[in-house]
């Protein structure tokens, strides 16, 4: 079974610049999530989608964050402009719909930005 | 609200001691915890997970985590670590039970060095 796909590995842009990253999930995973890993720090999710719906965006920057979910397979998080402290490895994961016992989620292996 | 501490660091052993890395949590109504591993350049890799039942829970490459609802832990533990255990460790909870969308809560992570 083939897991989660994520797009760049790595990306270094300059401050202010734009910039997007790809995700595809596990076949059949309905709920996709979107974290971001800060160096020495555990996850945050940023946003989770359940199909192409959008269940919590509470801690996504959405004044240069943004994020969809068309068609309710593959996803893209974008960020305009770019600050310094978006630096950060950004991680998509997967899972079956939240409920008793299925809601493992399965990572990706990442996009390491570089914001300079 | 929902948390999580690794109160270690770094976790040392020498290869063919047993291992264990230390997780407590905080959080309303009943548990959902889980274990994930992070080697370099890498995403998160799930090893196991406690959603109801047994408190001895058993995961991928011999890993194994007791939960304990007094003193509201699950750590993690290896009888015999190996140096390719050497990786960072991350503990995460979520409120338990169907139908919501709570957020995973991870920790910060404890890095465990193995050494020959």
């Amino acid at each position: 079974e083939a897991g989660v796909a994520q797009s760049p590995r790595y990306k270094i842009i300059e401050k202010r610049q734009s910039v997007a990253f790809w995700c595809n999930p596990i076949s059949g995973h309905a709920t996709l999530y979107w974290y971001q890993q800060i160096l020495g720090q555990g996850p945050k999710l940023l946003i989770q989608f359940q199909n192409n719906g959008v269940v919590d965006d509470s801690q996504l920057p959405k004044d240069r964050f943004s994020a969809e979910r068309l068609k309710g397979v593959d996803s893209t998080l974008k960020i305009q402009p770019a600050k310094l402290e978006d630096s950060a490895v950004y991680l998509c994961a997967s899972s079956l719909e939240p409920g008793q016992g299925l809601e493992t989620q399965y990572f990706g292996p990442g996009t390491r930005l570089l914001v300079l | 609200a929902q948390s999580v501490a690794q109160p270690e660091d770094q976790v040392n052993v020498a290869e063919g001691n047993p291992l264990t890395v230390k997780c407590t949590y905080s959080v309303s109504g009943n548990p959902y915890l889980f274990w994930y591993v992070q080697y370099p350049n890498r995403g998160l890799q799930f090893l196991l997970k406690y959603i109801t039942g047994d408190n001895l829970v058993k995961g991928s490459y011999g890993f194994e985590a007791e939960f304990n609802k007094s003193q509201t832990s699950f750590h993690l533990k290896k009888p015999s670590a190996l140096v390719s255990d050497s990786a960072l460790y991350f503990c995460a909870v979520r409120r338990g039970g169907s139908g919501g969308y709570n957020k995973l809560i991870f920790g910060a992570g404890t890095r465990l060095a193995v050494h020959p």
